[in-house]
């Protein structure tokens, strides 16, 4: 159980075009979902926290506008990167959580490189 | 605020050899921890988390971490390695009630046949 998936797993484009990212959860209802940023050899960073149906709070330094989050149901958070450029290119992972639940429960990530 | 340290980028130890990875944390109030694994191309999987009661933690696949309040500090051990230990190890912390998690830099682990 608790299975988080992301889609896609790897994604290449050019820079100014937007990529969206999916993040599911494939067998509970998570009411809350996180969206991080891993840099090569670097920790996880928070990115934003999701609760379904409400707007995303961001943490400090992330560009809202650049990085739309929507958690439209309680199965399924997206990250879409806006006009985006090489410095965006990351790995990026979501975890979705239960409600009262302490646990995260991580995706696979998604590997995306801005030429 | 919160923070966490991980000592050591890298560590190598043989096959059924000890395993010691170390998290220092700092954190205002009373954290929660957490030991995470990332195998290569895979998201982050609990190994076990540390929020009230026994300081003793035990954690799937073998692991086990003592909280010690004393020395702000939750490191993770193993008696025995196994090849299929290796992979990175994450720490993490989150104080009481709050939704964030703040990882460590990660440690890497190899294990030697």
């Amino acid at each position: 159980g608790a299975v988080v998936s992301q889609h896609p797993s790897r994604v290449i484009c050019k820079s100014g075009t937007s990529v969206k990212i999916e993040c599911r959860s494939l067998d509970f209802q998570a009411t809350t979902m996180f969206w991080y940023r891993q840099f090569p050899k670097k920790s996880l960073m928070l990115m934003a926290t999701s609760n379904e149906g409400s707007k995303a709070t961001y943490e400090q330094g992330v560009e809202k506008d650049k990085f739309l989050i929507n958690h439209a149901s309680l199965t399924l958070s997206t990250l879409t990167v806006t006009s985006a450029h090489p410095e965006d290119s990351s790995f990026y992972i979501c975890s979705a959580r239960l409600a009262g639940v302490l646990t995260q429960y991580f995706g696979p990530g998604t590997r995306l490189t801005v030429l | 605020a919160q923070s966490v340290t991980q000592l050591g980028s890298h560590v190598s130890v043989s096959e059924g050899a000890l395993v010691l990875l170390r998290c220092n944390y700092s954190s205002s109030v009373p954290p929660y921890l957490f030991w995470y694994v990332q195998y290569p191309n895979q998201g982050l999987q609990l190994l076990l988390k540390y929020t009230t009661g026994a300081t003793l933690v035990k954690g799937i696949n073998g692991f086990e971490a003592e909280f010690k309040k004393s020395e702000t500090s939750f490191h993770l051990t193993k008696p025995s390695a196994h090849m299929s230990d290796a992979a990175e190890y994450f720490c993490a912390v989150s104080e009481t009630g709050a939704n964030n998690l703040f990882f460590g830099t990660g440690t890497r682990l190899t294990v030697i046949p």
